[in-house]
């Protein structure tokens, strides 16, 4: 069945560093969301990416959607300890009705 | 701002026996779904449910799982005889149409099977 990977499963960042998640499909998506998940909490929407080779930008998160519509990555410029939590893409494929959430990159920021 | 409220928050069950957990999704959203999530693990899809039915399960959700709309307002996750691998979070999520505006996720139900 379809798969979804992220890289890297965890990353620690001191504060004001880059970080980047990145997200691979075993299958051709129609469209890519990305989550968030604080600790305990629940996953939060962020965006919905639908176009190949798209980008968005939300303040200091830039999203990408790849050209083959089978990757995507998250980029946080100048990360804050708010921005901590796992970062999870989710893929819709074809003519499913399953969202699939990837494996998520668990972000650490150090003060 | 609108939220899907799940209930209760925590339930600890002997394995064996029967849940059911609870799910008040927007009540503008059409499209309704439950996920699980073991501690520290992927967010994993269980079932989607449109106008009253099934539309899509995974190979989780097999006999033992059931979902049901049993009125305008709640969606309801059964287990009927729970194992310990049952263990995790419960999330149920709806969106307004199919995935385009991004799903809305409950608070969640923690499972405890002892």
């Amino acid at each position: 069945g379809q798969q979804v990977m992220q890289i890297p499963q965890y990353q620690h960042v001191q504060e004001g560093e880059d970080f980047t998640t990145y997200c691979n499909s075993s299958t051709t998506l129609s469209n890519i969301q990305w989550y968030k998940q604080r600790p305990g909490g629940h996953p939060v929407f962020l965006i919905q990416l639908v176009k190949s080779g798209e980008v968005k930008k939300q303040k200091r998160l830039t999203f990408q959607f790849g050209e083959a519509k089978k990757n995507s990555s998250l980029h946080i410029t100048a990360t804050q300890t708010t921005d901590v939590g796992t970062y999870f893409c989710a893929g819709l494929g074809g003519a499913t009705n399953k969202l699939i959430f990837g494996t998520g990159t668990l972000l650490a920021v150090q003060p | 701002e609108p939220e899907v409220t799940q209930t209760p928050s925590h339930q600890v069950t002997q394995m064996g026996q029967e849940v059911i957990l609870r799910c008040v999704p927007i009540s503008n959203h059409l499209y309704f779904y439950w996920y699980r999530q073991i501690l520290g693990q992927k967010v994993e899809f269980l079932v989607s449910f449109y106008n009253n039915e099934i539309s899509e399960k995974s190979e989780i959700f097999d006999d033992q799982f059931s979902v049901e709309r049993p009125d305008g307002s709640n969606f309801t996750l059964k287990i009927r005889s729970t194992k310990l691998e049952d263990s995790a979070m419960y999330f149920c999520a709806s969106s307004i149409v199919r995935s385009n505006y991004g799903y809305t996720f409950g608070s969640g139900t923690r499972l405890t099977v002892v």
